[in-house]
């Protein structure tokens, strides 16, 4: 199984509102991560867990908080969004963390509309 | 910190007819990855590069790292509309994370 999967697919919530995203893979990998991608942009990074623990922030809001309660799951936990924070969030595996020619796979996203 | 540029920005060729992306490096590429995305889905790994010189093929798609280790180049042989989509390649930050460049967006006219 080398899916990671991604629910839900598609989330619409006003700026008050808390709601999560959930990522999933049973591929045994380590390290998890989110991404964040606006229309026309590349990928960027917001988090990595390797082990279970959170080994990166790039400085991301609090509004945004990350959750990693077992080695198959990641969640992320939205809160008081803004507009601007609308757009596909992606989850991605890899075996581990800290080594390179660490290929990652990639869930299918979560499209996020903050109205 | 490392920045990858890729070339062209949009691609839009015949079916059939074959065609390169490129992938240029600030710093020295330690693994190099192409993804490709269709517009508002996931990414799809498609290959990775680890070594100077490096080639690697899939069906109709052939990539290679420079020997310098700074430049990748993604050629398509024979292009299909299935080829369509946006093509990323990305960089393992000192085995972080993934960066990428900001794509390049291929047609395929039938």
């Amino acid at each position: 199984d080398t899916e990671v999967t991604q629910t839900p697919k598609h989330l619409v919530m006003g700026m008050t509102n808390k709601k999560s995203l959930k990522c999933e893979q049973h591929m045994g990998h380590r390290a998890m991560y989110w991404y964040k991608q606006k229309a026309k942009k590349p990928p960027e990074l917001m988090f990595v867990y390797s082990y279970e623990k959170l080994s990166i922030n790039e400085s991301v809001p609090s509004r945004f908080s990350p959750e990693c309660p077992n080695s198959s799951l990641l969640n992320l936990h939205l809160h008081a969004l803004q507009p601007e924070d609308s757009a596909l969030y992606l989850c991605a595996s890899s075996q581990t963390q800290g080594s390179s020619y660490n290929e990652q796979f990639f869930g299918p996203g979560t499209r996020l509309t903050v109205l | 910190s490392q920045e990858l540029e890729q070339s062209p920005q949009s691609l839009i060729v015949q079916e059939g007819k074959n065609l390169t992306i490129n992938c240029t490096s600030s710093k020295t590429l330690y693994g190099l990855y192409w993804y490709k995305q269709k517009y508002g889905e996931g990414l799809i790994f498609l290959m990775m590069l680890q070594k100077g010189g490096e080639e690697k093929s899939h069906e109709k798609i052939t990539a290679k790292l420079d020997e310098k280790k700074q430049q990748s180049s993604l050629h398509i042989t024979a292009s299909q509309p299935s080829h369509a989509g946006i093509y990323l390649c990305g960089a393992d930050q000192a085995g972080t994370a993934l960066i990428f460049g900001k794509g390049t967006t291929l047609s395929v006219s039938s």
